[in-house]
């Protein structure tokens, strides 16, 4: 079993729609979480961080953690096609410096 | 200023050479990063660096060499690399330990390996 699972997609929606992006995990170590947009052939950009537990809203973005059931989401309100992107999410445990990223989901937002 | 540089963009080396890839970030972080990604892939974790010391390196072969001169300067050697080591390469920096956190990468060197 992989420490993050997110489904790759693609997700297509249309311009104005709400997204919402999820990834699972298995180790309830895990207290930093990061939502990362990446375009193609260019580094990751951190979107949101968020640590243990709650809600964080930056803009149309809002990021969610739920310790409980192991579950992250990040919601875009009012979708634009320059938010096509590959969402990765990313999580990482007190004391240490590793991050685990889940396999990406491709957006595309049409217009 | 949350921004990690990386030298050069790109890079396109035979199998015989030697080459070097640069990041640098000025964000006070003390740890830092090296990935490897390849095309519809994550970044996958090659070395950590935490306070200018090799903390983590996972299982990389040694004909990549990683260099942390100063807090602000990490470097990847590269030597007699093969074409599957053709990728995009990401450093990245963050705080250390309890203050882990948030992780910001660089726009990654596009690596040819012909």
């Amino acid at each position: 079993q992989k420490e993050v699972e997110q489904d790759p997609g693609p997700l297509s929606v249309p311009e104005g729609a709400i997204v919402s992006l999820n990834c699972t995990y298995s180790n309830s170590a895990f207290q930093y979480f990061m939502w990362y947009r990446q375009y193609s052939r260019k580094g990751p950009e951190l979107l949101m961080y968020t640590y243990s537990s709650g809600n964080k809203e930056d803009g149309r973005f809002t990021a969610q953690v739920d310790k409980s059931s192991k579950y992250i989401s990040l919601f875009i309100r009012d979708s634009q096609p320059s938010d096509s992107a590959t969402y990765l999410c990313a999580m990482s445990a007190d004391n240490f410096n590793k991050f685990y990223f889940g396999s990406g989901t491709k957006l595309n937002v049409k217009p | 200023d949350t921004e990690v540089t990386q030298t050069p963009k790109h890079l396109v080396m035979g199998m015989t050479n030697k080459k070097s890839l640069k990041c640098e970030q000025h964000m006070g972080h003390r740890a830092m990063y090296w990935y490897k990604q390849k095309a519809k892939k994550p970044p996958e974790l090659m070395f950590v660096y935490s306070y200018e010391k090799l903390s983590i390196n996972e299982s990389v072969p040694s004909r990549f060499s990683p260099e942390c001169p100063n807090s602000s300067l990490l470097n990847l050697h590269l030597h007699a690399l093969q074409p599957e080591d053709s990728a995009l390469y990401l450093c990245a920096s963050s705080q250390v330990g309890l203050a882990g956190g948030e992780q910001f990468f660089g726009p990654g060197t596009r690596l040819t390996v012909l």
